[in-house]
């Protein structure tokens, strides 16, 4: 199966914007790549998708590697709401059989 | 339009014991998919159904099962519980599945196993 990877922690300051890594260099074809963020006691919400392109939202954008092995997910002036933990997650095409990364606890100083 | 709805919230049984869970989608939502999230292995994929039809499984023992009914509502099954099956289940509904489109979840299960 398809990994991802992603920094544990990362921190930022409101009103700045924050890069979130993600590597996920056994990434076939068709996999989607999926962003969502979860806060505590809360179900996961979803932020972004996309396959080859990069691709914009009100939430925030994807930045997708030509090679596709790796993703950046931008907000572009992050606010204290943005704290969650975010999820990088490949899905398969075919089935749709999701694979999660460990995800990134996102902390955002005032 | 409501949102996804699970139910039970918080579910307390003993080793050996079985149990149901139970997720309403949102109305319209044809695929119902079921999540596994604890503090060590993270957030892991179940299984997803659509029109009553399990289309994909994920990495888990066969003690875990799920249906899906002709209104879209779906419930998963665990039997013969163990300690480490004690985690926050989550299932998330859309139109058509998860491949190309935004997930809606809900808040979950907590399951606690005794």
């Amino acid at each position: 199966d398809a990994k991802t990877t992603q920094p544990n922690s990362m921190e930022s300051n409101e009103e700045e914007p924050v890069h979130l890594p993600c590597n996920h260099s056994t990434i076939s074809g068709t996999d989607y790549i999926h962003w969502y963020r979860q806060l505590p006691s809360q179900g996961p919400e979803y932020v972004i998708h996309g396959l080859t392109s990069n691709v914009n939202n009100r939430m925030a954008s994807l930045a997708i590697a030509e090679d596709r092995k790796s993703s950046t997910l931008i907000l572009h002036r992050a606010t204290l709401r943005d704290a969650a933990v975010y999820y990088c997650i490949l899905c398969y095409n075919q089935g749709g059989k999701l694979i999660f990364g460990q995800g990134t606890e996102l902390s955002v100083k005032p | 339009k409501a949102g996804v709805t699970q139910t039970p919230r918080y579910l307390i049984k003993t080793r050996g014991q079985q149990v149901t869970l139970s997720c309403s989608p949102i109305s319209g939502h044809r695929s119902v998919s079921w999540y596994q999230q604890t503090p060590g292995q993270g957030l892991q994929f179940l299984f997803e159904y659509f029109s009553e039809t399990q289309r994909n499984k994920g990495n888990f023992p066969g003690r875990f099962s799920g249906r899906q009914f002709s209104n879209s509502r779906s419930e998963m099954n665990v039997s013969t519980l163990e300690l480490g099956d004690s985690a926050l289940y989550l299932c998330a509904s859309s139109q058509m599945g998860p491949s190309n489109e935004k997930l809606f979840f809900g808040s979950g299960t907590q399951l606690s196993v005794l």
